[in-house]
């Protein structure tokens, strides 16, 4: 069984359109995330939800907007889409506010390219 | 705020050699410090995680860390590579309430 699993895996889209990224986990955890990994493959925090409420929110443009239908669910809206967006999107979840004592566990990636 | 460093960009060894590869992180108070494996076009899995007592710990595969103090380090280490340990390594530091600030990753090629 997968634990957390993204939706698409490739995603290949034109300058300016809008797309989405869904993720789902089926651990139960109450707390989810999107990391972007950079061409360097440098993994940065972008969002975080606990119970379905935005609780880490880093400087992300105002064109990226995350949904949390429910605890398992956290999706990732991209609106006007840019070349410097392309990147691998990787989503994880965690039983509590991670950072401490709390495992994070990793979907396998969806990676965007933006021509 | 807290920062990693992962100085090696990239490591060759030969399978059965060792490795140790290189943390350094920067926070104020204790930190949680945790290490990860990405397998090519894969998701990252833990290796293994401290967040207090032995300062040597154990994880996964083999692998072991050591954390020490007084150099702010948290190295990675494993007597003998395995050709499947070829991968992207990343460290790792937490604080409570926040996510993960991970450092710029060390590619790990394991040579016949």
């Amino acid at each position: 069984d997968t634990a957390v699993s993204q939706t698409p895996k490739y995603l290949v889209t034109q300058m300016g359109n809008d797309k989405s990224i869904k993720c789902e986990q089926n651990l139960g955890h109450d707390t989810m995330y999107w990391y972007k990994q950079d061409s360097k493959k440098f993994l940065k925090i972008m969002f975080s939800y606990n119970n379905k409420e935005l609780i880490i929110n880093e400087t992300v443009p105002n064109r990226f907007s995350p949904k949390s239908p429910d605890k398992a669910h956290l999706n990732l809206h991209i609106n006007s889409l840019e070349l410097g967006d392309s990147a691998v999107y990787f989503c994880a979840s965690s039983q509590g506010l991670a950072g401490a004592y709390n495992e994070q566990f990793f979907g396998p990636g969806t990676r965007l390219t933006v021509l | 705020a807290q920062s990693v460093t992962q100085p090696d960009i990239h490591i060759t060894v030969s399978e059965g050699a060792s490795l140790e590869l290189r943390c350094n992180y920067s926070y104020g108070a204790t930190p949680y410090l945790f290490w990860y494996v990405q397998s090519p076009g894969q998701g990252l899995q833990l290796l293994l995680k401290y967040f207090s007592g032995d300062t040597l710990v154990q994880g996964i595969k083999g692998f072991e860390a050591e954390f020490k103090r007084s150099q702010s380090s948290f190295n990675l280490r494993k007597p003998s590579v395995h050709w499947s340990d070829a991968a992207e390594y990343f460290c790792a530091v937490g604080e409570s309430g926040r996510a993960l600030t991970f450092g710029s990753g060390t590619r790990l090629q394991v040579q016949p």
